[in-house]
């Protein structure tokens, strides 16, 4: 059975400073991979995804993930964090491109120091 | 453009009340989704419709029903509420049910219950 595993339940940053959330699937093909964004009181927005081709990918609010097969993970960067990054950030995996089949890691509270 | 809609923001029931949460989207979306959200276990889902008039089970159905009234609705039910089930819920749409590339997911504001 796929599943997806966010090692890092709280990271705290400095304004600035760079960031990268990790992520880690289980799953014996290529899944199709996800980051979301949820910020306080807020639904979950699609940062960025990945389904073949370039294994770097660029999402919005200047965000970038890795895909590294190898390694089975799809870690998330950002070069230099803003106080509005403050965010919980869910990576999913999907094993085909339906969206009943998402599973989602059970998040990264992200929090900047001023 | 209000997107995904979700009522109540905010809901506390007694053990074996029952509510209904409703859930509209207003993008002409097809397919709907119902997940809950607890602390440490990310996203869950609990039923979805692919389309008007077609309703499946996600991981976690039991204790819920849903119904697709319309395109645009589809509510969550809990007939007897239980404490196990306090938690904060999110509908979500998409423009089609198996295209994830192109149709990605639309995420309403979230209902919190809270079941004492």
């Amino acid at each position: 059975a796929q599943s997806v595993t966010q090692p890092d339940i709280h990271i705290t940053v400095s304004e600035g400073a760079s960031l990268e959330l990790r992520c880690n699937y289980s799953y014996g093909a290529t899944p199709y991979l996800f980051w979301y964004v949820q910020s306080p009181g807020q639904g979950l927005q699609l940062l960025l995804k990945y389904f073949s081709g370039d294994t770097l990918v660029q999402g919005i609010k200047g965000f970038e993930a890795e895909f590294k097969r190898s390694q089975s993970s799809f870690n998330l960067r950002k070069p230099s964090v803003h106080w509005s990054d403050a965010a919980e950030y869910f990576c999913a995996v999907a094993p085909y491109s339906s969206a009943s089949k998402i599973i989602f890691g059970s998040g990264t509270r992200l929090s900047i120091r001023p | 453009n209000a997107g995904v809609t979700q009522t109540p923001k905010f809901q506390v029931l007694k053990t074996g009340q029952s509510m209904t949460l409703q859930c509209a989207q207003d993008m002409n979306h097809n397919s709907m989704y119902w997940y809950r959200q607890d602390p440490g276990m990310g996203l869950r889902l609990i039923y979805y419709s692919a389309s008007e008039g077609t309703t499946d089970k996600g991981e976690v159905p039991n204790g819920y029903n849903v119904s697709r009234l319309n395109k645009r609705e589809f509510s969550l039910r809990l007939e007897s509420a239980a404490p196990s089930q306090t938690s904060v819920y999110f509908c979500a749409s998409s423009e089609y049910p198996s295209d994830l590339k192109n149709s990605p997911l639309h995420f309403g504001n979230g209902t919190r219950l809270t079941v004492t």
